[in-house]
């Protein structure tokens, strides 16, 4: 079955140190893949996607993602951590036609400061 | 341009009940997906309209029902209320191809009792 995973549920790490969140997919094919972030009581905000071309992607708030098709990976990362960046963060995919996005369970990153 | 648009964002009913819940999506958008977050299973996708017709369904039983209108407003409608349906109800939009992010509104929080 087509999925996501995020195997780390809790995250922390101390403010400024460097963060990667883990993601795997299981897909036929290459999915389009994003990663989100929540914080609490808010919706979704995309901070990157992946589509096809460079592997390595930027995203907002100093974030980027590689691709690795090899170990169908899509990890987040950060090189320093600040304290807003305690959140929920999601890693999700698409793929055939529409707009159905699979979500990862999720990571919750706290920072202590 | 204003953001996607939840109403209400709080909401609580009883047993039995039904309730609709509503979705503005960013002008030009087309497409209005509709999600379903829960600290037991995650985030579950629940239906995509594009253009006022149903393009993609989740795992979800026929109480669950949406539908768009030609502004592209959508609305969700939950038949004979569970306490297992408590939860909070996430509208995306889109322009409409799964090469564009999808931009998520603040949801709509409900409870069930």
């Amino acid at each position: 079955a087509q999925s996501v995973t995020q195997p780390d549920i809790h995250i922390t790490v101390s403010e400024g140190a460097s963060l990667e969140l883990r993601c795997n997919y299981s897909y036929g094919a290459t999915p389009y893949l994003f990663w989100y972030v929540q914080s609490p009581g808010q919706g979704l905000q995309l901070l990157l996607k992946y589509f096809s071309g460079d592997t390595l992607v930027q995203g907002i708030k100093g974030f980027e993602a590689e691709f690795k098709r090899s170990q169908s990976s899509f990890n987040l990362r950060k090189p320093s951590v600040h304290w807003s960046d305690a959140a929920e963060y999601f890693c999700a995919a698409i793929t055939g036609g529409g707009n159905k996005l699979t979500f990862g369970t999720g990571t919750q990153l706290k920072v202590e400061l | 341009k204003a953001g996607v648009t939840q109403t209400p964002r709080y909401l609580i009913k009883t047993r039995g009940q039904q309730v609709t819940l509503s979705c503005s999506p960013i002008s030009g958008h087309r497409s209005v997906s509709w999600y379903q977050q829960t600290p037991g299973q995650g985030l579950q996708f629940l239906f995509e309209y594009f253009s006022e017709t149903q393009r993609n369904k989740g795992n979800f039983p026929g109480r669950f029902s949406g539908r768009q209108f030609s502004n592209s407003r959508s609305e969700m409608n939950v038949s004979t209320l569970e306490l297992g349906d408590s939860a909070l109800y996430l509208c995306a939009s889109s322009p409409g191809q799964p090469d564009y992010e999808q931009y998520f509104g603040p949801g709509t929080r409900l409870t069930v009792t």
